[in-house]
């Protein structure tokens, strides 16, 4: 079956500008999470939704991101006045919201945004 | 702070061999150890996962050992592939929480 999908796969803007990075979960799993994963290192956790709220938001790094999951399927973050050290790849993952599943996480393959 | 962490940053391993790949933490109030792989251009994959309360897991061509003591986890790779060749990442959970905290990941590289 189809994985998780993000959009774009690659996103080039310049400092100041604002993005928007998509994410398509697997269809029926509930939990969905951000990371954003620095050359070199591991993903480290920005937020988290279960259905259409944001059940933990501590891992965002200030009030210029935003994440949306309106309807409990697609979620959009959303990064304002972009800065160089905004630049990674974000990784989107989903998982059903029961058990083990938080611990074995579907991943997607990614966005990598290069803030110029 | 990161919790865990891994102790080499990259592992050169002829095929065929067994890989080791070793990982430390400090988060003694971990309940969950788990392996994740990632290939180039894609995102992690899960590979295997092991409670707190457990020595010893094993899986197809895989088995994570646990040694609570030393705070000390390793992933072992039986006959390794040149499939095998990706980052090896650790990272750690919490019973009932969501979050998965991450080490920097070892590079394996299969050799011919």
């Amino acid at each position: 079956g189809a994985g998780v999908s993000q959009t774009p796969s690659n996103k080039v803007t310049e400092k100041g500008k604002y993005v928007e990075l998509r994410c398509d979960p697997i269809s029926g799993h509930t939990a969905l999470y951000w990371y954003r994963q620095s050359l070199g290192q591991g993903p480290e956790f920005l937020i988290y939704f279960q259905g259409t709220g944001a059940a933990d938001d501590s891992g965002l790094p200030n009030d210029r991101f935003f994440a949306v999951r309106p309807e409990g399927s697609v979620s959009t973050l959303k990064i304002q006045r972009t800065e160089r050290g905004d630049s990674a790849v974000y990784l989107c993952a989903s998982s059903p919201s029961s058990g083990s599943a938080f611990r074995e996480q579907f991943f997607g393959p990614g966005t990598r945004l290069t803030v110029l | 702070g990161e919790s865990v962490g891994l102790h080499l940053p990259t592992l050169s391993v002829q095929e065929g061999d067994n890989s080791i790949i070793n990982c430390a933490y400090s988060n003694s109030a971990s309940d969950y150890f788990i392996w994740y792989k990632q290939e180039s251009g894609k995102g992690p994959q899960f590979i295997i996962d092991i409670r707190s309360n457990m020595d010893k897991r094993q899986g197809q061509r895989v088995t994570v050992l646990l040694n609570k003591t030393v705070k000390h986890l390793s992933l072992q790779i039986a006959a390794t592939q040149p499939g095998d060749s990706a980052v090896y990442f650790c990272a750690e959970n919490k019973g009932g929480d969501y979050k998965l905290s991450f080490g920097a990941g070892t590079t394996v590289t299969v050799r011919a």
